[in-house]
């Protein structure tokens, strides 16, 4: 299967921890995308990389959100000293050079009790 | 404001009928258009993109209107199977941005 995977697909925490997700991209796309979203809500931006530069970030997300995309291949997303209101899924989604649309991974599921 | 607006709905239409969802956006150097959708606890998936010249896949037609900055989705001859959360996507120097989805519940 060459879809966008994400790992893992559900991660519960205590309030406080950090965590770290990872997404593998379609292999031939250079673009790659974090979303969050909750409940009755859309996808909301966190931030993209193009190949391995990231070249925008959410002026909503704190500074315990970062993002990495060391060989522009898979990215990782951590989130330190998680907070309630970060539960949510956290989507990743990619997308091949031009103007087309994304393919989402599964997402992860974050659970901060 | 929000830059992207959608009708959360819920609509409910019988099986066969045609059911329109409109999204309006406010950012006017908005450069391309998607509708998705997206099923209960799943990803968003590609619909379709939307032009101005107005586009058909099967039974679903989207239409762009860049003067009055909407877009539009018409689903006809609706299917159970078309139940789901229609998500309204605009894109801008290749970031995009979505709406908060139309909620369509077709019943037998």
């Amino acid at each position: 299967d060459t879809g966008v995977s994400q790992d893992p697909r559900h991660k519960i925490t205590k309030r406080g921890q950090n965590v770290t997700f990872r997404c593998d991209p379609i292999s031939e796309h250079n673009r790659l995308y974090w979303y969050r979203q909750t409940l009755g809500q859309g996808p909301e931006f966190l931030t993209y990389f193009q190949n391995e530069a990231q070249l925008e970030k959410s002026r909503l997300l704190s500074d315990r959100f970062s993002a990495e995309r060391p060989k522009g291949s898979f990215s990782t997303l951590e989130i330190q000293r998680t907070e309630q209101g970060d539960s949510a899924m956290y989507l990743c989604a990619s997308s091949p050079p031009g103007d087309y649309g994304y393919t989402f991974g599964s997402g992860t599921r974050l659970t901060v009790v | 404001r929000k830059e992207v607006e959608q009708d959360p709905g819920p609509f409910n239409v019988p099986e066969g009928a045609t059911v329109a969802f409109n999204c309006t956006y406010s950012n006017s150097a908005s450069q391309s258009f998607f509708w998705y959708r997206q099923d209960c606890r799943k990803e968003p998936k590609l619909l379709m993109s939307v032009y101005s010249s107005g586009n058909e896949d099967g039974r679903f037609t989207a239409q762009l209107n860049r003067a009055s900055q909407y877009i539009s989705l018409l689903i006809r001859d609706s299917k159970l199977s078309d139940s789901a959360t229609y998500l309204c996507v605009v894109n801008n120097a290749g970031k995009s941005t979505f709406g908060d989805g139309t909620t369509l519940t077709v019943k037998p």
